[in-house]
Order: structure tokens, then C-alpha cells, then sequence
């Protein structure tokens, strides 16, 4: 079985630019999250999905971030523009039940 | 929020030595779950273990949810356990949200 597929796996752009992550979560699986991994921190939750609808955006910065999973399969993550504190790991991470799965994660620098 | 807390913060065994890895959550859970983080970053689901005991080749999790804790055992380490070992936690009405601890930094040496 594929796993959580995520690209890029690194990118290195300069405060006020805008990125863009993608995900392709484990084939079936209808639940899809974006987390942030701050170095030393634990994972936190951005977004989550549930087939093509936001169940749970509360902690998604909504001025600068948006996401989306148009087709209720894979989904993308935006920033723009992008500050200093925006430099970390985006892990996307799907489930069909219980047990979460994620991918290998963005690392993202900001300079 | 539910608050979720990890010791020891870091530690380092000698290869073949035995550890606990402890877990306490301030609030009822319905989904607790140990990841082992790879030092490439890849984040590993180790168990899906909201209540009782199980047990997974060299690892077994522990969670008494009366008790708001879960322990993670890892017996005869190796060096490729090394990384960080997160719990993360679900509580009723989250809507499948986890919040993760801030895990514990295991370093296996030689």
C-alpha cells in the first residue's frame, strides 16, 4: 500500500514570497490534515478535511494560509505572502478511522 | 485545550538497555496514539491505543485511561530506535483532532 505522498520535500524562499505544498493521502482515505512542525515542537494542527470539507480549520491563520481539496482527494496548502516564523516542517497526514498515517513532510525555510 | 505531556524530555541508553517513555493528558481521551519520528522527519504510527495494553515486537504501550496516562516500553533498544517519540491524543467531539505532546528525544548509542 502507497503511503502519504507529499511535494516538494524541501523549499527555501525569501519572507513576503508565496508557496504552495501538495498531498496525496493513502488511496481511500477520506480524512486529510496539514500540520505544522515547528523545530522541537510536536506537530499542530492547520486544516482538516473530510472528503472536500473543512471539518476543522480553527487554528488554519487564515490571512496569510488557505488550503484545499477540491476533488476530495489530493489537497494543497498556500502561503502568501510568507514571514520568518513561517519556517518549518508541513507534515500532511491522512486516516480512515483510527490511526493517522503522514507523509515525509515539506521542510520550509523562510529567509 | 487538553494538555499533553511527555517525560523524560530527552534520553540516552546503551544498545540492548530498556526504557519507559511516560504520557499524562489533563482531560478524558477517546484516541491516544505513540508516532516514533525517524530523524529524517518521517513521522511512524507505533500504536493506536486509547485504553489497555499492546504489543508490538520489541514495543509495547500502556494506557490506564482512568488514570489520564500511557506508557510506551521499549525493550532491547537499537540504534535505529533512535529519534523522537510523540504521544498525541484525541478527546470526544475533537472530531478526530489529535494534539500532540512534546515528545521525548531518544538517542541509542553503542
Amino acid at each position: 500500500e502507497a503511503g502519504v505522498a507529499q511535494s516538494p520535500r524541501y523549499k527555501i524562499i525569501e519572507k513576503r514570497q508565496s508557496v504552495a505544498f501538495w498531498c496525496n493521502p493513502i488511496s481511500g482515505h477520506a480524512t486529510l490534515y496539514w500540520y505544522q512542525q515547528i523545530l522541537g515542537q510536536g506537530p499542530k494542527l492547520l486544516i482538516q478535511f473530510q472528503n472536500n470539507g473543512v471539518v476543522d480549520d480553527s487554528q488554519l491563520p487564515k490571512d496569510r494560509f488557505s488550503a484545499e481539496r477540491l476533488k476530495g482527494v489530493d489537497s494543497t496548502l498556500k502561503i502568501q505572502p510568507a514571514k520568518l516564523e513561517d519556517s518549518a516542517v508541513y507534515l500532511c497526514a491522512s486516516s480512515l478511522e483510527t490511526g493517522k498515517y503522514f507523509g515525509p513532510g515539506t521542510r520550509l525555510t523562510v529567509t | 485545550g487538553i494538555q499533553v505531556e511527555q517525560s523524560p524530555p530527552d534520553l540516552i541508553l546503551q544498545e540492548g538497555a530498556n526504557s519507559t517513555l511516560r504520557c499524562n493528558f489533563s482531560d478524558s481521551v477517546n484516541n491516544l496514539q505513540w508516532f516514533h519520528q525517524n530523524p529524517w522527519g518521517q513521522l511512524i504510527n507505533l500504536f493506536y491505543i486509547p485504553s489497555g495494553t499492546k504489543q508490538n515486537g520489541r514495543l509495547s504501550a500502556t494506557t490506564v485511561a482512568t488514570e489520564r496516562y500511557s506508557l510506551l516500553y521499549i525493550s532491547s533498544s537499537q540504534t535505529t530506535d533512535s529519534g523522537v517519540y510523540f504521544c498525541a491524543v484525541g478527546v470526544t467531539g475533537g472530531g478526530n483532532k489529535l494534539t500532540f505532546g512534546t515528545g521525548t528525544q531518544l538517542k541509542v548509542e553503542l
